[in-house]
């Protein structure tokens, strides 16, 4: 069966410093693979997603980056975190499209100080 | 753009009483429907889907129905149980999006035993 492991699970960090988290898939092949930010009291925000190796989307402009260095491995990253980057970040992942349903991982709470 | 439109909450109600949520989505083509449920501190997870005009999605008592002349997928419970309570996303997939999710903002319900 398929499983996703997202981590830190909860993260404090001061403004200015580096951001990675870590999202893996098992059990799978190829799959698409996202981050989402959900902030306090908010809907879900896609930030990126990739179909492949290397194959980096973004949804919108800020601060974060992503970048997927195996097929089942899909990082965030930041070199300086603001205070607006606080949230709680999801990964997800997918088979192609259509009525394939997003499998999504625990969630990782960011709180930048 | 397609977009996603949510009954705002918070929804408070007594355990056994009726449950409706209401989403409305625009959209071109035919995208598939979803709702996806996140209890406190986790992931979100699938509660159902349809695929189709008129299909019904149902599980855990929940149930949607796909309204193509409304653009609606509605969610309903009978009789609510206080382990029912957390957050409720409405979504649809739309293959042209390279199988993007588009998220309503979700909605919050507390059940009171």
């Amino acid at each position: 069966s398929q499983t996703i492991h997202q981590w830190p699970a909860t993260l404090v960090q001061p403004v200015g410093s580096p951001l990675s988290l870590e999202c893996t898939v098992e059990g799978t092949s190829n799959p698409n693979l996202y981050w989402y930010r959900q902030a306090a009291g908010r809907g879900l925000q896609l930030l990126f997603y990739s179909v492949g190796i290397g194959q980096i989307s973004s949804e919108v402009p800020q601060n974060l980056s992503a970048s997927r260095p195996q097929d089942r491995q899909f990082i965030l990253s930041s070199k300086k975190l603001l205070l607006s980057d606080s949230g709680f970040y999801l990964c997800a992942w997918s088979l192609d499209s259509g009525a394939n349903v997003l499998t999504f991982g625990a969630g990782s709470r960011l709180t930048v100080l | 753009g397609d977009s996603v439109t949510q009954m705002e909450g918070p929804v408070t109600l007594s355990e056994e009483a009726f449950l409706t949520i209401n989403c409305t989505y625009t959209a071109t083509g035919y995208p598939s429907l979803f709702w996806y449920v996140q209890y406190p501190g986790e992931g979100l997870q699938l509660l159902l889907k349809a695929t189709k005009a008129d299909d019904k999605g149902s599980n855990k008592g929940f149930e949607a129905t796909y309204r193509k002349e409304t653009t609606s997928f509605h969610l309903e419970k009978g009789s609510v149980q206080v382990s029912d309570s957390a957050v409720y996303f409405c979504a649809l997939r739309h293959p042209p999006n390279a199988g993007k999710s588009t998220f309503g903002d979700g909605t919050t319900l507390t059940v009171k035993p």
